[in-house]
């Protein structure tokens, strides 16, 4: 069966440091990726997907990244953190776009 | 643009107490309509996929309708432990195949 991983599940940052969040997804090849943000009170906003490796692409413009360096990995960072960066962070996979997602436990980041 | 709009944003049930959460869509071309549940600081839990006008799924106390404006929600009977936040979420085509678009959610609370 296929597993969605995501980690650390909560993070305290300050201002100005550096961001890396990691996803891994098992028991599956090619999977499509997607990083998603949750504020308080707001709907999931899709920031980036991938169809494969070395394909990323973004939602919307803002001070986060996302790379795919392997099959089943993906990654979220920022270079300097704002407070506006704050939020639930949640990676999601799915086999094929025709269909729903599966997500990951998610990362609360807290930026002070 | 596609959009998602759920109501009411909170709802409060005694144990039993029926009622039904509603997701009203925007959409160009509506490839699919999706409930999950989310529980505090976790990921959401997929429910449903609904794909055309008329089409009704059940699990449990929880049954979702779908017509070409709005889907529905209903939960009969609730119990405490269906307490949760449930979005709503529909399928619409981007670059590269599909992406989830997601309303803000109905925060349900179900008093014992």
């Amino acid at each position: 069966s296929q597993t969605i991983h995501q980690w650390p599940a909560t993070l305290v940052q300050p201002v100005g440091s550096p961001l890396s969040l990691e996803c891994t997804v098992e028991g599956t090849s090619n999977p499509n990726l997607y990083w998603y943000r949750q504020a308080a009170g707001r709907g999931l906003q899709l920031l980036f997907y991938s169809v494969g490796i070395g394909q990323i692409s973004s939602e919307v413009p803002q001070n986060l990244s996302a790379s795919r360096p392997q099959d089943r990995q993906f990654i979220l960072s920022s270079k300097k953190l704002l407070l506006s960066d704050s939020g639930f962070y949640l990676c999601a996979w799915t086999r094929d776009t025709n269909y729903g997602y599966t997500f990951g436990s998610g990362t609360r980041l807290t930026v002070v | 643009e596609d959009q998602v709009t759920q109501s009411p944003e909170a709802l409060r049930l005694q144990e039993g107490e029926s009622s039904s959460l509603n997701c009203s869509y925007t959409v160009s071309g509506l490839r699919g309509l999706f409930w999950y549940r989310q529980d505090p600081g976790k990921g959401p839990e997929f429910l449903f996929t609904l794909y055309s006008a008329g089409e009704e799924k059940e699990k449990e106390r929880l049954k979702a309708t779908l017509t070409k404006k709005e889907s529905f929600l209903h939960i009969t009977a609730p119990k405490p432990e269906d307490s949760a936040t449930y979005l709503c979420a529909v399928l619409c085509a981007m670059e590269y195949g599909n992406k989830l678009v997601f309303g803000a959610g109905t925060i349900l609370r179900v008093k014992s």
